[in-house]
C-alpha cells in the first residue's frame, strides 16, 4: 500500500487560516471515513486532533476542523498560533484492513 | 487515565530479532472495542504503521514488514508485544504503541516511544 499524500510543508501567519489536505485512493480515504489527523511536536508522541474525517476529540481547540472530498481529506487550522507549529500527520483505515499514514506535513507559523 | 509504555532494549544487531513490548495500565487490553498497534518513525521522517491486533488475537499487518512481523497480546499481563526479524540499519526508528477505537479506527491513547537503534 502507498502512503497518503500530504504536502511537505505549509506556513501561516498568525490570526491566518491554512489548509492541509491528504490524498488517497478509493481504497482508503475514498472507501471510508475513517480519516485521522493527529499533531506532533519535536521529540512527542502524536496527538490525535481529528477522528472521522471531522470529529474533534474533547480538549482540542474548536480552531482545528476536518473535511472530505472524494479521496482527499483535509485539515483546517484556523486563527493559527505559534503554539500550532508542528507536524501533522494523515491516517486512514483501508479495505485491506490496515492502516496507512500519510507523509507529514511540517507547519511553520510565520 | 489509560496508559501504554513501551519497553525493550534499545540497540539491537543486524539480522537479529527486534522484540518491544506494551504494557497498558488504567484499562483492560481485553476489550471488544480496542486494537492495539504498533507505529514506527525513522530519525526525521514520518509515521509508518506496522501492524495491529485485537484482543481475540487476530493480526493485520503493513504488507511491506508483514513477512518479517509478529505481533501478540498476552491478557493476563495487560500486555501486547512486538517482533521484527531480520533487521537492518532501516529498521532503525521511535517505536510507538498505540490504541485504536473500534471500529472508528483512529488512535487516541499512544506510548512516549522508544527508540530501537540497529548497529553492530
Amino acid at each position: 500500500q502507498s502512503a497518503l499524500t500530504q504536502p511537505a510543508s505549509v506556513s501561516g501567519s498568525p490570526g491566518q487560516s491554512i489548509t492541509i489536505s491528504c490524498t488517497g485512493t478509493s481504497s482508503d480515504v475514498g472507501d471510508y471515513n475513517y480519516v485521522s489527523w493527529y499533531q506532533q511536536h519535536p521529540g512527542k508522541a502524536p496527538k490525535l486532533m481529528i477522528s472521522e474525517v471531522s470529529n474533534r476529540p474533547s480538549g482540542v481547540s474548536n480552531r482545528f476542523s476536518g473535511s472530505k472530498s472524494g479521496n482527499t481529506a483535509s485539515l483546517i487550522i484556523s486563527g493559527l498560533q505559534a503554539e500550532d507549529e508542528a507536524d501533522y500527520y494523515c491516517t486512514s483505515y483501508t479495505s485491506s484492513s490496515t492502516w496507512v499514514f500519510g507523509g507529514g506535513t511540517k507547519l511553520t507559523v510565520l | 487515565q489509560l496508559q501504554l509504555q513501551e519497553s525493550g532494549p534499545g540497540l539491537v544487531k543486524p539480522s537479529e530479532t527486534l522484540s518491544l513490548t506494551c504494557t497498558v495500565s488504567g484499562g483492560s487490553i481485553n476489550s471488544r472495542s480496542y486494537y492495539w498497534g504498533w507505529i514506527r518513525q525513522p530519525p526525521g521522517k514520518g509515521l509508518e504503521w506496522i501492524g495491529s491486533i485485537y484482543y481475540s488475537g487476530s493480526t493485520y499487518y503493513t504488507p511491506s514488514l508483514k513477512s518479517r512481523v509478529t505481533i501478540s497480546v498476552d491478557t493476563s499481563k495487560n500486555q501486547f508485544s512486538l517482533k521484527l526479524s531480520s533487521v537492518t540499519a532501516a529498521d532503525t526508528a521511535v517505536y510507538y504503541c498505540a490504541k485504536a477505537v473500534r471500529p472508528r479506527y483512529y488512535f487516541d491513547y499512544w506510548g512516549q516511544g522508544t527508540l530501537v537503534t540497529v548497529s553492530s
